[in-house]
């Protein structure tokens, strides 16, 4: 089956150390997402990329995390330096995305990045 | 911004009940998608609906968007313990990027057998 592969599945880190969470979305898929969850904020969009190029990345903090396709089959997104504050499972998800958005093609989550700064 | 709201924020039900979420969004929505996380889990997208007015079903779920585009519903007919978990709507405004979708708060729901 495709699907979405992140890595690492769980960090635990120092503050002021640098995270770099990595995904690899479904080949042939042309839209990545990344999403922080935690429980008081829910759901957040924080950057998207279609044909590897940034789209939107306003959900993001700017002065310390930055998001990147280097390549079709990976994503980063990395945190520099890290804050208790950024705790939360990072998800990436990829769909194959049209003009108008993804009319009836499934959007596929990876497992999460779980990170704990301490 | 775009907000997305979902009520109820918690539901407990008895398996074999029936359960409701509600999903309503300060912007009209190009269309919007609802998925389940199973604690622990990710995001597994269910469905996404376009049209005004649409209803659309997958075996005990019904999911339908409102008239204006702003609002949606999801229902579980007689509930089992499989459909634990949090249940998601996610909106992309006709304002806003193409695929730029806001997740609802999602609504948590407990079967109890």
């Amino acid at each position: 089956d495709a699907r979405v592969t992140q890595t690492p599945r769980h960090k635990v880190t120092e503050m002021g150390q640098e995270v770099t969470m990595r995904c690899q979305p479904i080949l042939g898929h042309n839209t990545v997402f990344w999403y922080r969850q935690t429980m008081m904020q829910g759901l957040e969009l924080l950057a998207y990329f279609r044909n590897r190029a940034p789209l939107d990345d306003s959900g993001m903090p700017k002065d310390r995390f930055s998001a990147e396709m280097p390549d079709a089959t990976l994503a980063t997104l990395k945190i520099q330096p890290s804050e208790p504050r950024d705790s939360a499972v990072y998800f990436c998800a990829s769909g194959l995305g049209d003009k108008t958005g993804f009319s009836g093609n499934t959007i596929y989550f990876g497992e999460g990045s779980w990170l704990t700064v301490v | 911004g775009q907000q997305v709201m979902q009520i109820p924020q918690y539901q407990h039900v008895q398996e074999g009940e029936d359960f409701t979420t509600y999903c309503n969004s300060s912007t009209t929505l190009s269309n919007i998608q609802w998925y389940k996380q199973r604690p622990g889990g990710h995001p597994v997208f269910l469905i996404q609906l376009v049209k005004s007015g649409e209803v659309k079903k997958q075996k005990r779920l019904t999911f339908q968007f409102g008239e204006a585009k702003k609002n949606s519903s999801l229902h579980i007919t007689a509930t089992q313990t499989t459909d634990v978990g949090t249940y998601f709507c996610a909106g992309r405004s006709t304002t806003s990027g193409t695929y730029k979708y806001i997740f609802g708060t999602g609504t948590r729901l407990k079967v109890l057998a």
